[in-house]
């Protein structure tokens, strides 16, 4: 099976800080996806990546940075905390082999708390 | 633009009961829909999905959907519900914009199975 981990499940950090998401899967796979999930707004994806040091903006990109340096890690980066960015964060990945038709596999996401 | 549409926010059904959890899409050109569920502090987990061939997909957890192209739906189906069934369910359909098959994700529609 896929296993894709988020390094935290919770997280309380403060307004300003630098804040690091971390993301890892097992799979080799090629793509990676950060997205935020708030209630009645579904999944909104912040950034991907289609390869190692490859990375595409997403549709709410702002405040957000990402990094790949290495192809089975994604990390997520707050530039500079802000309240608004409380929220819950999950990680998928998924193989681009096979085509276009193979479903992302889902980390169990961080819930970040920012004050 | 693509999009998908999850016109229920809620759903209630009584175990044993059949359920149906809706989802109606707007694509240019083949529509490629999943189904996702996500259990209480989970990420989430693919169901099924629906890329071309026979309308009626089965999936995971005795979960099928039927792929309507004339009502641009693909509702989610399953004959005899579970308390254990109880989740938050979303629909998404393969975004056209990102190289990387992002998904573009419905609001979702949290389901509640009685005992």
């Amino acid at each position: 099976d896929v296993k894709v981990t988020q390094s935290s499940r919770y997280l309380v950090k403060r307004t300003g800080e630098k804040v690091f998401l971390e993301c890892v899967q097992d799979m080799d796979h090629e793509n990676m996806f950060w997205y935020r999930q708030d209630p009645g707004l579904g999944l909104r994806l912040i950034y991907f990546s289609y390869d190692v040091k490859m990375k595409e903006k997403g549709d709410i990109p702002e405040g957000y940075s990402v990094s790949r340096e290495k192809k089975e890690r994604f990390s997520l980066i707050l530039e500079s905390a802000s309240t608004n960015q409380t929220s819950m964060y999950l990680c998928a990945s998924r193989t681009k082999r096979g085509g276009p038709n193979q479903p992302q596999h889902f980390g169990d996401g961080t819930r970040l708390s920012i004050l | 633009a693509q999009s998908v549409a999850q016109p229920e926010d809620q759903v209630n059904v009584a175990e044993g009961n059949p359920l149906t959890v809706k989802c109606t899409y707007s694509v240019s050109g083949n529509p490629y829909l999943f189904w996702y569920v996500q259990y209480p502090n989970r990420g989430l987990q693919f169901l099924l999905k629906y890329i071309t061939g026979d309308n009626l997909v089965k999936g995971s957890y005795g979960f099928e959907a039927e792929f309507n192209k004339s009502q641009t739906s693909f509702h989610l189906k399953k004959p005899s519900a579970l308390v254990s069934d109880s989740a938050l369910y979303f629909c998404a359909v393969r975004d056209l914009r990102g190289g990387a098959n992002n998904l573009f994700f419905g609001t979702g529609t949290r389901l509640t199975v009685i005992p």
